[in-house]
């Protein structure tokens, strides 16, 4: 069936460095690929999506970009913030949604 | 945008008692919902697909007779723990689609259980 497969981290960065989670999948058809953000105590927050190959979604400085060829969905900041910590989940859908395991970013000042 | 809206945010209860957990769409009509089950620091594990008027299909080996799930119109799904045990402690989420959007999925703020 379809999964997901997930940086778990944690991953500790220093405020303004440079963030990849790498996110790969497997799917038997063409799903769409989403980020969602978590912070302490709270629901998921969608952070991007991309609905086919090739295409980029981005959201507050984040991207990531659909890669087909080697079924993947990184997750890329240039910058990051102490405000981005948080826990961050990649997710596919095809008939339903499935997630990744989750990987924990902490940004220190 | 598309809101949902999930009830209680947080319950406790005893061991052994039953615990409603409500998730309505709140300006859409969902006619496909997902309930998830979060352990701690660990990920969104799906546990049900239901679509209104229909019975929900369950992933393997999450209980139906512990975990009802009941999507009676388009704009609300429940999901009742029954006989809860302090096993069942944990943050449950729901998730709603509307009919044709394949991929918009809208995600409840979530229930955290503890069973006591």
């Amino acid at each position: 069936g379809d999964s997901v497969t997930q940086m778990e981290g944690p991953v500790t960065l220093s405020e303004e460095a440079f963030l990849t989670i790498n996110c790969t999948y497997t799917a038997t058809g063409y799903p769409s690929l989403f980020w969602y953000v978590q912070y302490p105590g709270e629901g998921l927050q969608l952070l991007l999506k991309a609905t086919k190959a090739d295409d980029k979604g981005s959201n507050k400085g984040f991207e990531a970009t659909y890669r087909k060829e080697t079924t993947s969905f990184h997750l890329e900041k240039g910058s990051v913030q102490v405000s981005d910590s948080a826990v961050y989940f990649c997710a596919l859908a095809e008939n339903d949604m499935r997630f990744g395991a989750g990987t924990r970013l902490t940004v220190k000042p | 945008g598309a809101v949902v809206s999930q009830h209680p945010s947080r319950v406790i209860c005893k061991s052994g008692t039953s615990v409603k957990i409500e998730c309505r769409s709140l300006d859409f009509q969902a006619t496909t919902m997902f309930w998830y089950r979060q352990f701690p620091k660990k990920s969104l594990m799906l546990m049900a697909t239901s679509n209104e008027g229909s019975k929900a299909t369950y992933e393997q080996g999450v209980e139906k007779d512990k975990f009802l799930i009941n999507h009676a119109s388009l704009t609300l799904s429940t999901l009742t723990v029954t006989s809860a045990h302090p096993e069942d402690s944990s943050f449950y989420i729901c998730s709603a689609r509307e009919a044709g959007a394949v991929y918009g999925y809208t995600f409840g703020s979530g229930t955290r259980l503890t069973v006591v």
